[in-house]
């Protein structure tokens, strides 16, 4: 089955710098990768997503990236703010077949300091 | 998005007694899962809700443990039965509209086992 990788398991920045995190997987049939963000007792909440036909998506700070080849994505999150801090989960999933199951990544931990 | 609620948002058990969480959506859809979540972890799927069969289950995941029930396209519950210390854990419900469109998930409930 699928494996995705995450990393790193925690980042701390300074307000205003970029972040970004990265994820790997294994099944070269995962076409479907979105992100979630928890914050401290909420459920995640997705913010962005990647179909495979698409190298890169942005929606206004955050963006995401993916190299199929290399089986590889990334977000990218610019010009942090102190409510970008909370936990990310990147995930991978067939979007034919596979009953619309996520693999989740083991998140990363990003704090953003003042 | 459709809004998801959860009921009840925590619970302290005692060890040996069950607990059936409740999810609600405000519009039907396709499909329902039901996710595990230990302190401090990534999400593990417990299993995906069939609205009028039984749910199907992950490897390591059993109905007698989990029961879960849909008896339509906008509510499910789950059963921790028989509970343990070791079920002390978030435990979230998603949706997804359709088999091809992405999970949103719901607030979670935060299940204490003493």
């Amino acid at each position: 089955g699928e494996n995705v990788e995450q990393h790193p398991s925690t980042l701390s920045v300074q307000e205003g710098d970029s972040a970004v995190i990265k994820c790997t997987y294994s099944d070269s049939a995962s076409n479907y990768f979105p992100w979630y963000k928890q914050e401290l007792g909420k459920g995640p909440q997705l913010i962005i997503d990647i179909r495979s036909n698409v190298g890169e998506k942005k929606d206004q700070r955050i963006a995401v990236t993916l190299n199929k080849t290399a089986k590889h994505f990334s977000l990218h999150i610019t010009e942090t703010q102190p409510e970008d801090s909370a936990v990310y989960f990147c995930a991978a999933r067939k979007l034919t077949g596979g009953g619309n199951k996520l693999t989740f990544g083991t998140g990363t931990q990003l704090k953003v300091e003042l | 998005s459709a809004v998801i609620s959860q009921k009840p948002s925590r619970d302290i058990c005692q060890r040996g007694t069950s607990l059936t969480i409740q999810c609600q959506v405000d519009s039907q859809v396709t499909m329902m899962f039901w996710y595990r979540q230990q302190p401090g972890q990534s999400l593990t799927l417990i299993a995906t809700a069939n609205q009028g069969s039984e749910a199907t289950y992950e490897s390591g995941f059993v109905i007698d443990k989990f029961p879960i029930s849909r008896p339509n396209l906008t509510f499910s519950t789950l059963t921790v039965s028989n509970m343990s210390p070791e079920d002390s854990s978030i435990y979230l419900c998603s949706v997804a509209p359709t088999v091809q469109e992405t999970q949103y998930f719901g607030p979670g409930t935060r299940l204490l086992v003493l």
